[in-house]
């Protein structure tokens, strides 16, 4: 029972560089979400998706995208890396009803120098 | 829009003593979940407890239990016999009760707790 499994944990990329971090569910959920975690500031909404196909923007979605092409996975991308996206990103996970909160990735650093 | 505030960014506390942290939140809807949400050093996001709004009795597990004030949009997080392995950021989070596109979980600054032998 993997639940929800992120890809890669640690990333150093250099300013301006891409990449797309994966985040893979096995339960079914119908919801996913993208969070960036920083100091002081909680965890804060980039992007999300409430079914395949669909995604919407979150509380901080600049400098990022994502896309949904099928229902176990969420991939969010940098397209040109900035420094101030150096952050902690998780990916969640969770059925369209609110009582059983979300079920969390491990996290993936991301460092961009 | 539903905010969460936690206003404690760090506290402490004695092995076997009780701590308490604290969590306000501001929503203008009548049904909704609160949550509490551990995260220790492995960064892994653990769910602690959880209250569904619509009742009255606050929820435990364990040594965690939760005063739920509703009418004071207070949510606090109670730890008796506190041990070692509860040093952590805590987070207070928010949720709608039914889906769709503002069902999102909002969440706290979070309160480092650190637990002294």
């Amino acid at each position: 029972n993997a639940g929800v499994t992120q890809t890669p944990k640690f990333r150093v990329l250099k300013t301006g560089q891409s990449m797309t971090l994966l985040c893979a569910q096995d339960m079914n959920h119908e919801y996913m979400y993208w969070y960036r975690q920083d100091p002081g500031m909680g965890l804060r909404l980039i992007h999300y998706s409430v079914g395949e196909g669909t995604t919407a923007k979150g509380e901080v979605p600049d400098g990022y995208n994502v896309s949904r092409l099928k229902k176990q996975n969420f991939l969010l991308g940098l397209e040109s890396a900035a420094p101030s996206q150096t952050s902690v990103y998780f990916c969640a996970s969770s059925y369209s009803t609110g009582g059983n909160g979300y079920t969390f990735g491990s996290g993936t650093r991301l460092t961009v120098v | 829009a539903q905010t969460v505030t936690q206003s404690q960014p760090e506290m402490s506390v004695q092995e076997a003593e009780t701590v308490t942290l604290s969590c306000t939140y501001d929503t203008s809807e009548s049904d909704y979940y609160l949550f509490w949400y551990k995260q220790p050093p492995s960064r892994q996001m653990i769910l602690v407890i959880r209250q569904e709004a619509y009742k009255q009795q606050n929820a435990t597990e364990n040594r965690f239990s939760v005063n739920f004030q509703k009418a004071a949009k207070s949510f606090s997080l109670k730890i008796s016999d506190s041990q070692l392995g509860d040093a952590a950021m805590y987070f207070c989070a928010y949720r709608a009760l039914y889906g769709g596109a503002t069902n999102k979980l909002i969440f706290g600054t979070g309160t480092l707790l650190a637990v002294q032998p």
